[in-house]
């Protein structure tokens, strides 16, 4: 089971890239990565997926390093409707996934 | 086309009733999910349906819990006896595939139900 560690919470001004980092040490060969955005009183909704390198879609990015024991989703140019929580996800083919508590960003005007 | 939905949005119960909370996944939908969400806290993973079948129920946070699906569609999340603890917002989702796999494994969330057991 490939749990994750991410920051609490993160504050950024409007404009600024912002970049969340997500620890997965024990990632397994078949596993993605998988990012998802939960605004209050709403399910979350999907951002990005990778499994190695870099992901780039019209959202944000998702940076993932050889090892893969890590992964960066990085927002360009936050704005204040960026503010919510930002999950990382690993999952399989297999069960149990696991969310973790996710990260608070906070964009400031 | 129509989202997830659930049903009812709100439940408010007593203690040691039991309640049904339902999920209409996205047609054509196979993998259905059930996660538990308590205030200010992060998703916690109950069961995954594929097709009717759910191939790991260890999630389940008692045997008060149990889910069922049928016919690759609807899912009914059912608590007996419910407990205080069991207050939370129940989450909904369903992917065109399932979790593992390079594509179809976006879930796609539902509002929500949020039960408050008194």
């Amino acid at each position: 089971l490939a749990k994750t560690t991410q920051p609490i919470s993160m504050d950024s001004y409007e404009g600024q890239e912002v970049n969340i980092t997500c620890s997965h040490n024990n990632i397994a060969t078949n596993d993605y990565i998988t990012w998802y955005q939960q605004f209050p009183s709403q399910g979350p909704r999907f951002i990005i997926q990778g499994y190695k390198t870099k992901v780039t879609n019209e959202v944000a990015s998702l940076f993932i390093p050889a090892d893969r024991k890590s992964s960066t989703l990085s927002l360009p140019r936050v704005s204040l409707s960026d503010t919510a929580v930002y999950y990382c996800l690993v999952q399989t083919g297999a069960n149990n996934l696991f969310f973790g508590t996710g990260t608070r960003l906070t964009v400031i005007p | 086309g129509a989202g997830v939905s659930q049903s009812p949005s709100n439940k408010v119960t007593e203690k040691g009733k039991d309640v049904e909370l339902r999920c209409d996944p996205i047609s054509g939908h196979t993998a259905l999910y059930w996660y538990r969400q308590s205030l200010g806290q992060g998703l916690e993973f109950l069961i995954y349906f594929q097709g009717n079948s759910a191939p790991d129920k260890s999630g389940l946070p008692s045997d008060r819990f149990s889910a069922e699906r049928t016919g690759g569609s609807v899912s009914t999340l059912t608590i007996q006896r419910t407990q205080q603890e069991d207050s939370a917002v129940y989450l909904c989702a369903s992917s065109l595939n399932g979790p593992g796999g390079w594509s179809g494994n976006e879930q796609f969330f539902g509002p929500g139900t949020r039960l408050t057991v008194l």
